[in-house]
């Protein structure tokens, strides 16, 4: 399944599928982009970052894509586990924020059904 | 290694009372950040501690929020008086470094402003 930003904010997948978070962000001279996962009642957990030299990065069942022309950025968990249930934040290292702090995303809310 | 402790969890206060929040860094971190996630959007910058000196504060929304970081160590947040447009989770986070890039979350503290 996939979601796009903030037009579809709740993703559903069926527990073992492969999930897919979309989020664009504004800014084409932001250098360093990061994923955070937050569940319920804790903060948000680091996941995985990438900077725009690079398109692709791989992590344990996590890869971020970065797609400078377009200015898109997805997050993809493979065989989504019920644990992955929480809601996805993008943030990105923007010259708006001075570079100094993250711009975050309204977030994703995935939801894994056995 | 303890991570990043925020106190209270949670708040309930009437419009017009005082509230402060507690954030506890992890040891060592110099940079300290407070950030909040209001009505369910994203999560906005607040202000940035290098130490006990105050970096950048121009996400502090208004003269009511006055944030103090004494020492270099823990720092705190003062809502006063209190609006309803303040309801939110406060977040706090620490880095080793400036960049304002990998940050550590606490859990938050869920204000309720009613």
């Amino acid at each position: 399944g996939e979601s796009v930003g903030l037009h579809l904010p709740t993703l559903s997948v069926q527990e073992g599928d492969n999930s897919i978070i979309n989020c664009a962000y504004s800014n084409s001279a932001s250098d360093y982009f990061i994923w955070y996962k937050q569940e319920s009642g804790k903060g948000p957990q680091f996941i995985i970052d990438i900077r725009s030299n690079m398109d692709k990065r791989q992590g344990q069942r996590v890869t971020v894509l970065l797609n400078k022309t377009v200015k898109h950025l997805s997050l993809q968990i493979a065989a989504t586990q019920p644990g992955d249930s929480a809601v996805y934040f993008c943030a990105e290292n923007s010259p708006r924020g001075g570079y100094n702090k993250l711009i975050f995303g309204a977030g994703t809310r995935l939801a894994v059904h056995p | 290694e303890a991570g990043v402790t925020q106190f209270p969890s949670h708040s309930v206060i009437e419009k017009g009372q005082t509230v402060t929040l507690r954030c506890d860094p992890i040891s060592g971190h110099d940079n300290l950040y407070w950030y909040r996630r209001v009505m369910g959007k994203e999560i906005k910058f607040l202000l940035h501690f290098v130490k006990e000196s105050k970096q950048d504060e121009s996400g502090m929304p208004n003269n009511r929020f006055l944030a103090e970081r004494t020492g270099g160590t823990y720092s705190t947040l003062k809502v006063q008086p209190a609006e309803l447009e303040d309801s939110g989770v406060y977040f706090c986070a620490s880095s080793p470094d400036p960049s304002g890039e990998k940050l550590f979350f606490g859990s938050g503290t869920q204000l309720s402003v009613l």
